[in-house]
């Protein structure tokens, strides 16, 4: 199985800041990856596929890179309505596999 | 639009079955792989399962191989999820979605597992 390591596991960041976190995947998934965003409560809501093919809809502030096996999510400018919890997901193969997640905390 | 509707929730005894729908609107059903997700409380999210609704090919996670089955109603769009032999650790949030990339979730479906 593909083994998917996010980082951080949690963080806290203010207004306005740029926040980065990082999935790295135990073998080379190419371009398949997704980024998510769950908030308490509700349904996971995809933020970015393909690596950094940013869905309709999502704010220009949230993109995405990478290649291979290491996958960065970025928010330029940190808004308040963007605390929550983030997953990235490998779709390379199956069974297709989740990071731990990321909790990201407004200060 | 493309929807996924997913029943409600269940309440089950250890040892029990439960089988959830989703069923699919807005989209040429065949065209996209039907995926199951669980989350347990306070945790990450799970694939549990994948089902081909054109061909009705099934792709389940180890974890879940020989008490999980995911089926397709052959005259709706009707995908189902069933999970045998309940504990109290499949107590969780189940959730359908579509296709590889996820882009379409189902509302989720609690299953809670307790004696």
């Amino acid at each position: 199985d593909i083994q998917m390591t996010q980082s951080p596991s949690a963080m806290s960041a203010s207004v306005r800041d740029r926040v980065t976190i990082t999935c790295r995947a135990s073998q080379d998934i190419t371009k398949y990856l997704a980024w998510f965003q769950q908030k308490p409560g509700k349904v996971p809501e995809r933020l970015i596929y393909s690596a950094s093919i940013l869905q309709n809809g999502v704010p220009s502030r949230f993109s995405g890179t990478g290649f291979g096996t290491e996958f960065t999510l970025t928010i330029s400018s940190l808004q308040p309505e963007d605390f929550g919890t983030y997953y990235c997901l490998q779709y390379s193969g199956y069974p297709h596999t989740f990071g731990q997640g990321t909790k990201l905390e407004i200060k | 639009q493309a929807q996924l509707v997913q029943s409600g929730a269940e309440v089950k005894k250890p040892g029990a079955s439960v089988r959830i729908s989703c069923e699919a609107s807005g989209y040429v059903f065949p065209n996209y792989y039907v995926h199951w997700v669980r989350q347990a409380p306070g945790q990450g999210l799970e694939w549990m399962g994948v089902i081909n609704p054109s061909s009705r090919i099934r792709t389940y996670a180890q974890k879940f191989q020989g008490r999980v089955s995911v089926t397709r109603d052959t005259a709706t769009t009707i995908v189902y999820l069933e999970l045998n032999s309940l504990t109290s650790d499949d107590t969780a949030v189940y959730f359908c979605a579509r296709e590889a990339g996820m882009d379409v979730w189902g509302q989720g479906t609690t299953v809670t597992v307790s004696s």
